[in-house]
């Protein structure tokens, strides 16, 4: 069965950077795209942006430009995201999913991104 | 930067029906904004329903189902149940990228 187990928790201090992981396991990882999206503790969801893993372009959202990064490693059917110049306001469940021809539909468990001082 | 706008909040009756809608900032919600809604519980992961506008999962249960209506995207729950009580969220995908709805929390009572 398709499964995207991402790292565990992280807690790290403003100004520094974050890297999540998404492991992917039960279909072929170079044929679909995967999406990162974040939600802020009692707050909505924000796409963050996506990664077409066969050929590796990317598409990041306009509020997170510059801050972001997304990649894979497909011998190992890994995504990361990472963020850097961390903020406070940064601190959110981080969640990855695939995302192929406009259809969403497995998501990781999430990881919680703490940032604080 | 397109908005996207759902009701805050609504409140059924178990055995009803409620109707919950995703209108989106820079106009009619058509085919081309590719629809998707999301059910999510306190300290889950949000869990798939709905794609491209009507489209369901399989393990979407039957009494969800998807549409256009007027100018926006709507997500209706016949025979509503305890267990639907959640926070949903649509998706609209404009512009070459993805935006969520602030999420409608759905109260059974």
């Amino acid at each position: 069965q398709v499964q995207l187990v991402q790292s565990g928790a992280e807690v790290t201090k403003p100004g520094a950077s974050v890297r999540v992981s998404c492991k992917a396991s039960g279909y072929t990882f170079t044929n679909f795209g995967i999406s990162w999206v974040r939600q802020a503790p009692g707050q909505g969801l924000e796409w963050l942006g996506w990664i077409n893993v066969k050929n590796g372009k990317t598409n990041y959202a306009q509020s997170l430009q510059g801050r972001v990064t997304m990649t894979t490693d497909t011998s190992t059917s890994i995504a990361y995201m990472e963020l850097r110049s961390l903020r406070t306001d940064d601190t959110a469940v981080y969640y990855c999913v695939r995302d192929w021809d406009y259809q969403w539909h497995y998501w990781g468990q999430g990881t919680l991104v703490t940032v604080s001082s | 930067q397109t908005v996207v706008t759902q009701e805050p909040s609504l409140t059924v009756s178990p055995g009803g029906t409620v109707t919950l809608t995703c209108a989106s900032s820079t106009g009619e919600v058509t085919s081309g904004f590719y629809p998707n809604w999301f059910q999510q519980k306190p300290g889950q992961a949000p869990r798939p329903l709905i794609y491209g506008i009507g489209y369901k999962h399989s393990w979407t249960p039957a009494r969800f189902s998807g549409s256009l209506l007027g100018a926006k995207a709507a997500l209706t729950l016949s025979g509503v149940q305890p267990e639907d009580e959640a926070a949903y969220y649509c998706l609209l995908f404009h512009g070459g990228a993805w935006f969520f709805g602030g999420g409608t929390k759905l109260t059974v009572l």
